[in-house]
């Protein structure tokens, strides 16, 4: 099992220019999360899904979207990039409720010029 | 409102020295859960433990081990003797009651510093 994969791994952006994050996972877990962490700001939840078909805003949802149209992926759109996103996305997945262990991808390192 | 605070931003301690990394949490849940990720250099969040509100024994795996204790809110992370693979960000989280427990609250991290 690969667990949780995000793509891509690394990306330079321009203000404006749009882009998705994809987020993969093999485990057949019906939770998943997208996190962004900043310096000195711990994670922070951007938007989450508790089932395919389904999101939900989390702390920071501005400037961002999401869709889970199939269960095991789970993308994050930045329609417009700005600078205040340059950050590292991660991805998580859980089996069940949210009190359930979260298991996390490698991270995603946006930098927005 | 959910809160956790880990007051320490940063610790540095010697290989070979206990330590223990604070957590300190509100909520107005009965039950909840908290958890422990570790994330090293590598970058990637690797979970540690998670404890149910209503289990206030003491945990210990190997050099780590977990005290909860409900009277004070807190759920303290200690490492005995400290080694160099230890260096890490630890996080602390809360399971967050408003989104029917569907997401976690997490602390801002602790960073360890183990020096050889």
């Amino acid at each position: 099992n690969a667990g949780v994969t995000q793509t891509p791994k690394f990306r330079v952006l321009k203000t404006g220019q749009s882009m998705t994050l994809l987020c993969a996972q093999d485990m057949n877990h019906e939770y998943m999360y997208w996190y962004r962490q900043d310096p000195g700001m711990g994670l922070r939840l951007i938007h989450y899904s508790v089932g395919e078909g389904t999101t939900a805003k989390g702390e920071v949802p501005d400037g961002y979207n999401v869709s889970r149209l199939k269960k095991q992926n789970f993308l994050l759109g930045l329609e417009s990039a700005a600078p205040s996103q340059t950050s590292v996305y991660f991805c998580a997945s859980s089996p069940r409720q949210g009190w359930d262990t979260q298991y996390f991808g490698p991270g995603t390192r946006l930098t927005v010029l | 409102a959910q809160k956790v605070t880990q007051a320490q931003t940063e610790i540095s301690v010697v290989e070979k020295e206990d330590v223990t990394l604070d957590c300190v949490y509100e909520t107005r849940d009965t039950t909840y859960y908290l958890f422990w990720y570790k994330q090293p250099p590598s970058g990637e969040l690797v979970f540690l433990i998670r404890r149910n509100s209503f289990d206030e024994q003491n945990e210990i795996s190997g050099r780590y081990s977990w005290n909860f204790q409900k009277s004070t809110s807190s759920f303290n992370f200690t490492i005995t003797a400290s080694q160099v693979v230890d260096s890490a960000v630890y996080f602390c989280a809360l399971s967050d009651p408003t989104s029917g427990y569907s997401t976690l609250t997490f602390g801002k991290g602790t960073m360890l510093l183990v020096s050889p």
